[in-house]
């Protein structure tokens, strides 16, 4: 079992439409969870970050987390070209040690 | 504030040649330090990480190898490249917070 899973995509949505993008893990110890953004080419940008149970909310991202479910998601409310880019999930290890690991990423295409 | 500077920004080495890619980290102390690789096409694959001097952690064995010689300085090398050694070599930093990690800009390694 990969440590950190996403679907690949593509995932299109199109302009103005919400985004929705899906990660699981397998660490239980894990406390720390992150979405990045990475534009072609480009290194990855920390967009969002949860450490608890629930939604978390930054303009138009909302990060969820489900500890129970070993879940974490990503909304992108009123998707714009500009959020046309791979979507990283990444967990810190919780017991093993600070390592950060990510998954495979999620490709997002917002059509104008 | 903070920055980490990489290079190169690109590089194209012959199969067999040594490597050597460095990273420094300014504006902080005792940053945890990551060396990722991104193949085309696929996710970031953690290959070393340290939490300080000298301290380096192996995920995946392989003729790479990884040195921390000062605080802030972060040293990937080879002794002879692979073909399969080709793709997007990425350095990061991040504090003791777990708050996430924060990228360099990227080398892209093609192994002719």
């Amino acid at each position: 079992q990969k440590e950190v899973e996403q679907n690949s995509g593509p995932l299109s949505v199109p302009e103005g439409a919400i985004a929705s993008l899906n990660c699981t893990y397998s660490d239980r110890g894990s406390q720390s969870f992150f979405w990045y953004r990475q534009y072609s080419g480009k290194s990855p940008e920390l967009i969002m970050s949860i450490y608890s149970n629930g939604d978390k909310e930054d303009g138009r991202f909302t990060a969820q987390l489900n500890k129970a479910s070993q879940y974490v998601s990503l909304l992108i409310r009123d998707s714009q070209p500009s959020d046309s880019a791979t979507y990283l999930c990444a967990v810190q290890r919780g017991q093993a040690g600070t390592a950060l690991i990510f998954g495979k990423g999620t490709t997002l295409s917002v059509s104008s | 504030s903070q920055t980490i500077h990489q290079w190169p920004a690109t590089l194209v080495q012959p199969v067999g040649s040594p490597l050597s890619l460095e990273c420094t980290v300014e504006g902080t102390s005792n940053p945890n330090l990551y060396w990722y690789r991104q193949a085309a096409g696929r996710g970031l694959q953690l290959l070393f990480y340290s939490v300080g001097i000298g301290q380096i952690s192996s995920e995946v064995p392989q003729n790479l190898s990884a040195s921390r010689p000062q605080d802030r300085q972060f040293i990937l090398s080879s002794k002879k490249l692979l073909l399969s050694d080709s793709g997007f070599y990425l350095c990061a930093w991040s504090l003791q917070d777990r708050k996430g990690a924060f990228f360099g800009q990227g080398t892209r390694l093609t192994v002719v």
